[in-house]
């Protein structure tokens, strides 16, 4: 159980297109999911907690017009990354916590397998 | 704040040697600690995890992790390496406070572990 499904796995995209990721919770319901970057070789940067029915809460430094988060229901939430140019090449990587089994904060969280993007 | 130090990018061990990945936070009060691990172009599985009791904390594959509180370390330990271990390793802390950040999953910066024959 706790399977966090990650699409697409790996995306190329031109320049000034928009590209969109989705992250779903296949076996349980994730009222707050998040969104992470990750550089090469380096750690998991979060970028915004994802809360269904509401607004994303995004980390300092984070453009909100570029990386647009939708948790439209509780087993999808979206990241699309608007007029994505070189630099936001990356490793991004959703996760969830599963609540109906832990809703104590010490629960783990349950991550997809990452989209790697890459604008050329 | 909060924050996880990995002092180590890399590890290497000989299979069947013990190893050790290193693991030092600071954060207000306990923390919840975590460790992760990560294969390559794949997401984080989680290991296992510190919340209270036993210093010793048991998990996934035969791994396990000694919280030291006054060295303010969470070390991960395997008695014996297998080459399928390879992989890279973070460790994260959350606050117990939920106004100290406690939704908020801090990681270290990962150590390259390489189990070798």
């Amino acid at each position: 159980g706790a399977v966090v499904s990650q699409h697409p796995s790996w995306v190329i995209c031109k320049s000034g297109t928009s590209v969109k990721i989705e992250c779903r919770s296949l076996d349980f319901q994730a009222t707050t999911m998040f969104w992470y970057r990750q550089f090469p070789k380096q750690s998991l940067m979060l970028m915004a907690t994802s809360n269904e029915g509401s607004k994303a809460t995004y980390e300092q430094g984070v453009e909100k017009d570029k990386f647009l988060i939708n948790h439209a229901s509780l087993t999808l939430s979206t990241l699309t990354v608007t007029s994505a140019h070189p630099e936001d090449s990356s490793f991004y990587i959703c996760s969830a916590k599963y609540w109906a089994y832990d809703q104590s904060y010490n629960s783990p969280l349950h991550f997809g397998n990452g989209t790697r993007l890459t604008v050329t | 704040a909060q924050s996880v130090a990995q002092p180590e990018d890399q590890v290497n061990v000989a299979e069947g040697n013990p190893l050790t990945v290193k693991c030092t936070y600071s954060v207000s009060g306990n923390p919840y600690l975590f460790w992760y691990v990560q294969y390559p172009n794949r997401g984080l599985q989680f290991l296992l995890k510190y919340i209270t009791g036993d210093n010793l904390v048991k998990g996934s594959y035969g791994f396990e992790a000694e919280f030291n509180k006054s060295q303010t370390s969470f070390h991960l330990k395997k008695p014996s390496a297998l080459v399928s271990d390879s992989a890279l390793y973070f460790c994260a802390v959350r606050p117990r406070s939920l106004t100290g950040g406690g939704n908020k999953l801090t990681f270290g910066t990962g150590t390259q572990l390489k189990v070798e024959l």
